[in-house]
């Protein structure tokens, strides 16, 4: 099972919005609703920040958002501010009832 | 309150096998639904998907290191166990735990533990 493909970095201005993809296959992100997103700050544990494609967990910034076409999730973060550094990862549930993680987008505030 | 914590060794000598315990509170993993997954991050990484076990023992692995690995549950001490066989210097990782599900719990990765890091080196 491949990698969830992501830019290796995304950066933007404080308030603007950034878009960061996730690009898979119809056998993961393609074929499920099931694409999460974790933001990890340096030496710290990934956490949830998107689950099922859209769906925000309580607490977490309505800045947040996550959708969905074909084989490609994106997680869009607007009004961007400085404690939104920090790698972001997409994870899909797969067709062999698998878990998959993509290689991470640095988020740099510029 | 959901917290799961990583506890074993943070170095082992290359070809030995690694024992993680995975001790978590706030779930049952003999809730219908429920699993723990266990998940690594080399440093300045990537996490990568290892293994989970579901409420009713069903076990799901990573095909690439499925040879390797071995993922138990003692639901009566709140415990997971990650054995992994002949550790090489590329298994040097963070190693976490976490709480995930099924469709009906919840498929992502919604309370991880702190981490653990392992070291591989003679």
């Amino acid at each position: 099972q491949s990698a969830l493909t992501q830019p290796a970095s995304v950066s933007g201005s404080p308030g603007q919005s950034i878009t960061i993809s996730c690009t898979g296959t119809s056998s993961d992100v393609g074929g499920y609703n099931y694409v999460s997103w974790y933001q990890q700050h340096p030496g710290k544990a990934p956490k949830l920040i998107i689950s099922d494609v859209s769906n925000r967990p309580s607490g977490v910034s309505n800045r947040f958002s996550g959708s969905k076409s074909g084989n490609t999730a994106s997680l869009t973060i607007s009004g961007l501010q400085a404690e939104d550094e920090a790698d972001y990862y997409c994870s899909s549930y797969t067709s062999s009832r698998i878990r998959v993680f993509g290689g991470g987008t640095k988020v740099t505030v510029l | 309150q959901i917290t799961l914590k990583e506890s074993g060794p943070t170095l082992v000598k290359p070809t030995q096998t690694l024992t993680l315990t995975c001790t978590f509170s706030g779930f049952s993993l003999s809730t219908s639904g429920v699993g723990v997954a266990w998940i690594r991050q080399p440093p300045g990484k990537a996490p990568e998907w290892l293994v989970l076990i579901y409420w009713d023992d069903d076990k799901r692995y990573n095909p690439s290191l499925k040879s390797r690995l071995t993922i138990t549950k003692d639901t009566s001490k709140n415990q997971v166990v990650l054995t992994m066989t002949n550790m090489d210097p590329v298994d040097t990782a963070t190693y976490y735990c976490a709480h995930t599900g099924n469709a009906n719990i919840g498929i992502y990765f919604g309370y991880w533990g702190q981490g653990t890091l392992v070291t591989v080196s003679s």
